[in-house]
């Protein structure tokens, strides 16, 4: 079974810096997906970021980038230029290339500070 | 742009009763899901649904849930006999099926108390 690892449940950052939430997973599969979701204080789900496992480039999406690491099972997200409205739990996420259900990390708590 | 729509926002039940939760997945997307989030816990994977039937769930999804897709815009969760661990947070989430597009979208969450 996949599992989905995030170690940092709480993490702090100063408004305009940059902060990095780590991610490791368990699979034996060569194909998959894996995901950044961010939850506000709303509580919806907001997709970040996405990665295919068969890409090298690392993924990136304006403030926000990936560092996938395939043989290392990590997959972490660094947030640039922090802004307070970043302040919410992120979720790590996994799903297998040919399945539907995605794995969720227990999520990290990030707080931006002004 | 589309989204997920879930309602109600929050629901309140005793214990023993049956919900229904609803969602209108995105209008072209073909695969949805059912996602619970107990306060403070990760999101868990419940089921999803292609082409009128289940295609995977989880063990959490017992005989006590089902899903429907009554028309061709919602999709339901029906829980038959709630239970205090029930209450949760339950997200509705669908996704284009086809090359390259597979993430899920999300909708709002409706909030499940069971008293």
């Amino acid at each position: 079974a996949q599992t989905v690892t995030q170690s940092q449940p709480e993490m702090s950052v100063q408004e305009a810096e940059t902060v990095t939430l780590s991610c490791t997973y368990d699979t034996s599969e060569n194909n998959y997906y894996l995901f950044w979701y961010k939850q506000p204080p709303s509580r919806q789900m907001i997709l970040v970021i996405r990665q295919e496992a068969y890409k090298q480039q690392n993924a990136t999406e304006n403030r926000f980038s990936v560092n996938f690491q395939k043989a290392a099972k990590s997959f972490s997200l660094k947030i640039s230029d922090s802004q307070l409205g970043d302040t919410a739990m992120y979720f790590c996420a996994f799903m297998k290339y040919n399945n539907n259900d995605m794995r969720f990390g227990a999520g990290t708590r990030l707080t931006v500070k002004p | 742009e589309p989204e997920v729509t879930q309602t109600p926002s929050h629901q309140v039940t005793q214990m023993g009763q049956e919900v229904i939760l609803r969602c209108v997945p995105i209008s072209n997307h073909l695969y949805f899901y059912w996602y619970r989030q107990i306060l403070g816990q990760k999101v868990e994977f419940l089921v999803s649904f292609y082409n009128n039937e289940i295609s995977e769930k989880s063990e959490i999804f017992d005989d006590q849930f089902s899903v429907e897709r009554p028309d061709g815009s919602n999709f339901t969760l029906k829980i038959r006999s709630t239970k205090l661990e029930d209450s949760a947070m339950y997200f509705c989430a669908s996704r284009l099926t086809g090359t390259g597009v597979h993430e899920q979208y999300f909708g709002p969450g409706t909030r499940l108390t069971v008293t």
